[in-house]
């Protein structure tokens, strides 16, 4: 089992580019979620999909993100206009249903300039 | 909302000493929530430590144990004797009652074992 995975491990873009983050969920686990990691705030929740179909965007930004689910194994977070403040860490997490243990990928680490 | 806190941002231990991680939670709902102490050792990525999803329980993983208060709202990580190989960031997280189990973390504790 390869684990959660997510590319590009690193990323880094200029003030107002678009970033594009991906992930593919352990094969067969049914709930998505995304986090972000910073320094100041720690890990905080953005969103969640449940058999592909959004669940719970409640901690995503209204602005410039949002973050899809075509299929069962993959999903994107797209920063729209990125700004510095959006540097973090954002990882992705699966489980096999709700409730059950959420395993990490390695994260992808953000750098706007 | 809920919230976890853990009250050191780094702990230093001498290796084959004890140690204790605080961490309480608040939670808004009637439901007892699910605990979790998850860590981050150098280089690799969050992994789940133990969990305990019923009140009064303990769980334990690699020698470590936590047992879930309800009557403190604390789920305090401990180990009898650390090893060198024990330095990483452990965080405590709750997961929400609810549609999501969204997990709800805490800022990390840093532990450094001295050989």
């Amino acid at each position: 089992n390869a684990g959660v995975i997510q590319t590009p491990r690193h990323k880094v873009t200029g003030k107002g580019q678009e970033a594009t983050l991906w992930c593919e969920p352990i094969s067969g686990h049914s709930a998505v979620f995304w986090y972000r990691q910073t320094i100041v705030q720690g890990l905080e929740f953005l969103t969640y999909f449940r058999n592909q179909a959004p669940i719970d965007d409640s901690g995503m930004p209204k602005e410039r993100f949002s973050a899809q689910m075509p299929n069962q194994s993959h999903s994107t977070l797209k920063i729209q206009s990125t700004q510095p403040q959006d540097s973090a860490v954002y990882l992705c997490a699966s489980s096999l249903g709700l409730g059950d243990t959420q395993y990490f990928g390695p994260g992808t680490r953000l750098l706007v300039l | 909302g809920d919230s976890v806190t853990q009250t050191e941002g780094q702990v230093t231990v001498s290796e084959s000493k004890s140690l204790i991680i605080n961490c309480t939670y608040s939670t808004t709902s009637i439901a007892y929530p699910n605990l979790f102490w998850y860590v981050r050792y150098p280089g690799e990525g969050l992994q789940l430590l133990l969990k305990v999803i019923t009140a009064g329980q303990k769980g334990s993983s690699r020698g470590f144990e936590a047992t879930y208060n309800k009557e403190t709202t604390s789920f305090h990580l401990q180990k009898a004797s650390v090893q060198e190989s024990d330095s990483a960031v452990y965080y405590c997280a709750l997961g929400e009652a609810g549609n999501t189990r969204k997990l709800i973390f805490g800022l990390g504790t840093t532990l450094q074992v001295q050989p």
